[in-house]
């Protein structure tokens, strides 16, 4: 079993949509969650950084964090085209400076 | 603010050279960068890391001698592919992180190509 788990999708939805990205994670250890995005043939962009459990909005997003089911979200509302890319969840520890990556999940938006 | 920048963005090698990839922290000092490889469809694979002024520490089954890794100054690492190969080629991702250590910023990648 991976330390974290993310459905891969891909995701398609229609623009305006509200999207809903998960990730799972077995290490009780972790306690900074982030979500990143990612185009193609690009680095990863930060959009989200969150500390132990908790909601935190940005704008359209929105990351929530359930340390006590172990698993994330992400919240993008009124979705648009240009938010067609790959998210990325990561997490570490409290000590130590390794990120661990879910798989990604590929999102498409129509319009 | 918390931009990484990384040179060249694309480059092409023949096989048996060598070729370094340049990864900076524009606005902030970054204490540790790390190097990742993306393969195509796939999730980021962690190479090193590396602490300025230390030497980099590297993950199992990743070759230091192939990939040598040097965090000289706060807002430089640079990563150089010896005697590349084709099975070398691949996207490279350099990311800092500052004192708090606690998010890593990326740089937009590297794509080599070894011909």
């Amino acid at each position: 079993q991976k330390e974290v788990e993310q459905d891969p999708g891909p995701l398609s939805v229609p623009e305006g949509a509200i999207v809903s990205l998960n990730c799972t994670y077995s290490n009780s250890a972790f306690q900074y969650f982030m979500w990143y995005r990612q185009y193609s043939r690009k680095g990863p962009e930060l959009l989200m950084y969150t500390y132990s459990s908790g909601n935190k909005e940005d704008g359209r997003f929105t990351a929530q964090v359930d340390k006590s089911s172990k698993y994330i979200s992400l919240f993008i509302r009124d979705s648009q085209p240009s938010d067609s890319a790959t998210y990325l969840c990561a997490m570490r520890g409290e000590y130590g400076n390794k990120l661990v990556f879910g798989a990604g999940t590929i999102l498409r938006v129509k319009s | 603010g918390a931009v990484v920048s990384q040179h060249p963005s694309w480059v092409i090698c023949k096989s048996g050279t060598s070729v370094k990839i340049e990864c900076r922290s524009l606005d902030f000092q970054a204490t540790t960068m790390f190097w990742y490889r993306q393969f195509p469809k796939q999730s980021l694979m962690l190479m090193a890391t590396s602490n300025e002024g230390s030497k980099a520490t590297y993950e199992q089954g990743v070759e230091k001698d192939k990939f040598l890794i040097n965090h000289a100054s706060l807002t430089l690492s640079t990563l150089t592919v010896t005697s590349a190969h084709p099975e070398d080629s691949s996207f490279y991702i350099c990311s800092a992180s500052g004192a708090s250590g606690r998010a890593q910023y990326f740089g937009p990648g590297t794509r080599l190509t070894v011909t």
